[in-house]
């Protein structure tokens, strides 16, 4: 089993639609929650940072954390084209300074 | 605010020879430093990271080398690239918080 796993897509959205992206992981030392944008042949861009249960928002953007189900979620509202990306989970232990990635999910949306 | 330089951008390389990409953060001190690589389809593989001058470790045994000649310059080296080097080549840093910072990245062909 995969640390952390992350639907591939791609996902297709008219504008407009709520998204909704998601990442599961199997480690309970997991403490510290990322969620990274990667438009095509450009370097990850950090989106939502979290440590804890629960939802922050950011703009049309909310990131959730469910620890007890070892589950997060980026929601973004009133989706625009220019958020055509793959979006990237990336989470952290209590200590240490590395991240384990998803595999990205690779999001399009449609006029 | 902190600026990361990755170059070349694009890079196309004969199997056996030698490989230098450089990395440069701006705006920060004592930063750690990341170098990842990205297949296509696959997610960010962690190949070095470095917490302070001189000091690398490595996370995967493979044909790349990595230094750190200065606070704020990381190298990703190979005495003789193989085919399988090829790939989207990441620079990151992060500092005293968790969040990790991406490059532009570098785009290795090895033909």
């Amino acid at each position: 089993q995969k640390e952390v796993e992350q639907d591939p897509g791609p996902l297709s959205v008219p504008e407009g639609a709520i998204v909704s992206l998601n990442c599961t992981y199997s480690n309970s030392a997991f403490q510290y929650f990322m969620w990274y944008r990667q438009y095509s042949r450009k370097g990850p861009e950090l989106l939502m940072y979290t440590y804890s249960s629960g939802n922050k928002e950011d703009g049309r953007f909310t990131a959730q954390v469910d620890k007890s189900s070892k589950y997060i979620s980026l929601f973004i509202r009133d989706s625009q084209p220019s958020d055509s990306a793959t979006y990237l989970c990336a989470i952290r232990p209590g200590g240490g300074n590395k991240l384990t990635f998803g595999t990205g999910t690779q999001l399009k949306v449609e006029l | 605010s902190q600026t990361i330089h990755q170059w070349p951008a694009t890079l196309v390389q004969p199997v056996g020879s030698p490989l230098s990409l450089e990395c440069t953060v701006e705006g920060t001190s004592n930063p750690n430093l990341y170098w990842y690589r990205q297949a296509a389809g696959r997610g960010l593989q962690l190949l070095f990271y470095s917490v302070g001058i001189g000091q690398i470790s490595s996370e995967v045994p493979q044909n790349l080398s990595a230094s750190r000649p200065q606070d704020r310059q990381f190298i990703l080296s190979s005495k003789k690239l193989l085919l399988s080097d090829s790939g989207f080549y990441l620079c990151a840093w992060s500092g005293d918080y968790n969040e990790q910072f991406f490059g532009p990245g570098t785009r290795l062909t090895v033909l």
